[in-house]
């Protein structure tokens, strides 16, 4: 089964608008991190964000903003009034306390094209 | 502060060839990670080790990989001899712990292309 779910292939959004990277998870485990990562068109992958199972405390990074909801397995990245630079691939990722592990197991990313 | 190094940025080869990918990690972390990443499956985790140590290599896809972790500073990833569908993005993060839910640094990563 998968464990991390982004079901938007693609979106795309004239700049300045707000958009949702929805990210679902799945896991048995209680103790579990979640992470967004950035893919620009450069390739490398950019770590943006890590929360841990027991912080649900939502989180605001200038223009970006996290929702964690437990009670869905919900994981969502919203970007507030986009640029051009946002555009890239967004991939939520999860890493489950008791694999031992550090595994990340990453979505299938969700392609952002920013329209000027 | 410098970040996950890997080498080279590029390389093509032909099918038979051995490949040699290189990594150097962020100063001080003690866990790395060797991922690939294509459009068919995606990122998948191929080996990580731990204070240098294989921990965990079930990723890797069959005898023709391997993985060395020498000393703190230096990783790599072989492939011999190589096949057209290794062809791929090759990644190296690392992280400080080693622990569940350590954050992973990616580098820039190593496109190959096997012909």
């Amino acid at each position: 089964a998968q464990k991390v779910t982004q079901a938007q292939t693609e979106i795309s959004v004239v700049e300045k608008e707000d958009v949702t990277l929805d990210c679902v998870y799945e896991t048995r485990d209680t103790t579990y991190y979640l992470f967004w990562y950035k893919q620009p068109p450069s390739g490398e992958l950019v770590f943006l964000i890590r929360r841990n199972s027991f912080d649900e405390q939502n989180e605001i990074s200038g223009r970006y903003s996290w929702n964690f909801q437990k009670s869905t397995s919900s994981f969502n990245f919203t970007i507030t009034a986009s640029q051009v630079v946002d555009s890239a691939v967004y991939f939520c990722a999860l890493s489950e306390a008791g694999t031992g592990a550090n595994n990340l197991f990453f979505g299938t990313g969700t392609r952002l094209t920013v329209i000027p | 502060d410098a970040g996950v190094i890997q080498s080279p940025r590029h390389e093509v080869t032909e099918m038979g060839q051995e490949v040699t990918l290189r990594c150097k990690p962020i100063s001080g972390h003690n866990s790395l990670f060797w991922y690939r990443q294509t459009m068919m499956r995606g990122l998948e985790l191929l080996i990580y080790f731990n204070n240098n140590v294989p921990i965990d290599d079930s990723g890797m896809p069959e005898d023709r990989f391997s993985a060395k972790m020498p000393n703190a500073s230096f990783s790599t990833l072989k492939i011999q001899p190589s096949e057209p569908r290794d062809s791929a993005v090759y990644f190296c993060a690392s992280g400080f712990t080693g622990q569940g839910g350590d954050t992973q640094y990616f580098g820039p990563g190593t496109r190959l292309t096997v012909l």
